[in-house]
């Protein structure tokens, strides 16, 4: 099956220690996303792929990198975590969403739990 | 600053019965709004969508209305089983890819 891979599902690292996490789809979707959903909250957006086309949040810290060397795959590097960054990232694919036309759907991996010693 | 809300962060329903979820948002640009279902140790799976210029999209027993002079938006789940339950999260979409999503509720549909 067409799917979002996330590897690995469960990540932990220590304060400072830069960490890579890693996303694939086989979906040849050309939107690729990050979120970041802490306990009890909403996802939230860090960025997202257009193709090869970055797209930061306005909020994102410089902290959090992002990497899309083909269409397949999208890294998250957090270059120093800190232990406000423990929390479930998730990467999400969609077609393009072009303004005004019909929407297609995010498809989410299952996440990956960051935990920062 | 929280865009779209979810204010209860908990349902329990019975099962056979309707189970009605709410959301509210704040940003009148948003173009579409969608509800996605989330198992534990699972990402969120879409469910069902509706576009700003309408009211009502209709999907078997899920329908989404949408209400926007209140910016409100509700997911109606009826009759509800017990697969039913899960964390249901509210999302919205600002063109160019931007989404924002709530804090979730979780379902419960009692046997």
């Amino acid at each position: 099956d067409a799917m979002v891979i996330q590897n690995p599902r469960y990540q932990v690292t220590q304060f400072g220690k830069p960490v890579t996490l890693s996303c694939s789809q086989t979906l040849n979707h050309n939107v690729m996303y990050w979120y970041q959903q802490k306990s009890s909250q909403a996802p939230k957006l860090l960025f997202h792929y257009y193709d090869k086309d970055f797209n930061n949040e306005a909020d994102t810290p410089d902290n959090f990198q992002s990497r899309r060397p083909n269409t397949s795959f999208c890294f998250l590097d957090i270059r120093s975590p800190g232990l406000g960054d423990a929390a479930m990232y998730l990467c999400a694919t969609s077609r393009d969403t072009i303004a005004g036309a019909s929407l297609d759907t995010q498809y989410f991996g299952p996440g990956t739990r960051l935990t920062v010693l | 600053d929280q865009q779209v809300k979810q204010n209860s962060p908990s349902l329990s329903v019975q099962e056979g019965r309707i189970s009605i979820l709410n959301c509210d948002y704040t940003n009148s640009m948003f173009d579409y709004f969608l509800w996605y279902k989330k198992y534990p140790a699972e990402g969120p799976t879409f469910l069902i969508s509706i576009s700003s210029i309408k009211d009502k999209n209709e999907d078997g027993r899920f329908t989404v209305f949408l209400n926007k002079s209140a910016k409100h938006l509700s997911l109606h789940i009826v009759p509800s089983q017990p697969g039913d339950s899960a964390v249901y999260f509210c999302a919205a979409r600002l063109t160019g890819n931007q989404f924002y999503f709530g804090t979730g509720t979780s379902l419960t549909v009692i046997p």
